[in-house]
């Protein structure tokens, strides 16, 4: 068990929709990291927050916002759903900003029909 | 060519059979980081070397900085050691983001 969690496991939904994803960090880490994994795909890096603040931004849609909130959680929120956007969310978090070994949470398993 | 280079790209064994996973890398970096994601999904964040050598169990892991050469090492493989092996390397070139390497899909047959 790494310490950081996410909810939910599993998400079924139609095009269109909205959705948010939650992840918590390990306790006392600032940084979250925000990963999508296609299938048979690598990770992409989406974004990072460090203590509220955006901190790096990887290859995210417009369609994709995040946030972190001053108890440190983060909000990972995708609209106007498209079958492309399945896939599964993982976040991260770590200690600092940089180079810090990142704990990886459960993932958020994405589909969209 | 990819910034992270992963060798092989699928690797079948027998159970007992020492395993070796390369990664290159062509950036000057921070950290080289090897995480295991099991074919469930999850992703465990197995080693972060910045020199030298790490050992946890049955794995190890080493990193040649002047190389830009790092490997993964499994001895006394098993069946469940099966998974997908992935490098990653932490760059200011990246401004410290990882740089993901395609990973290296391990079966281990008993």
């Amino acid at each position: 068990d790494s310490g950081v969690t996410q909810t939910p496991k599993h998400l079924i939904t139609a095009t269109g929709q909205r959705v948010t994803l939650r992840c918590s960090p390990r306790s006392g880490d600032l940084s979250v990291y925000w990963y999508q994994q296609s299938l048979d795909q690598g990770l992409q890096f989406l974004i990072q927050y460090y203590n509220g603040e955006e901190r790096a931004k990887g290859n995210i849609l417009e369609r994709f916002s995040a946030q972190q909130f001053p108890d440190l959680h983060s909000e990972l929120n995708l609209s106007s759903l498209e079958l492309g956007d399945s896939a599964l969310y993982f976040c991260a978090s770590s200690e600092g900003g940089r180079s810090y070994e990142q704990y990886f949470g459960p993932g958020t398993r994405l589909t969209v029909t | 060519k990819n910034e992270v280079e992963q060798s092989p790209q699928n690797l079948t064994a027998q159970e007992g059979e020492f395993i070796t996973i390369n990664c290159s890398y062509s950036v000057g970096i921070s950290a080289l980081h090897w995480l295991q994601q099991h074919p469930g999904g999850g992703i465990v964040s197995l080693f972060m070397l910045s020199s030298g050598k790490k050992k946890h169990g049955r794995l190890i892991a080493t990193i040649n900085i002047q190389e830009k050469h790092s490997s993964l090492h499994i001895t006394a493989s098993h069946p469940r050691d099966s998974a997908v092996y992935i490098c990653a390397v932490s760059s200011m070139d990246s401004n410290y983001q990882l740089i993901w390497g395609a990973g290296t899909k391990l079966i281990i047959k008993p």
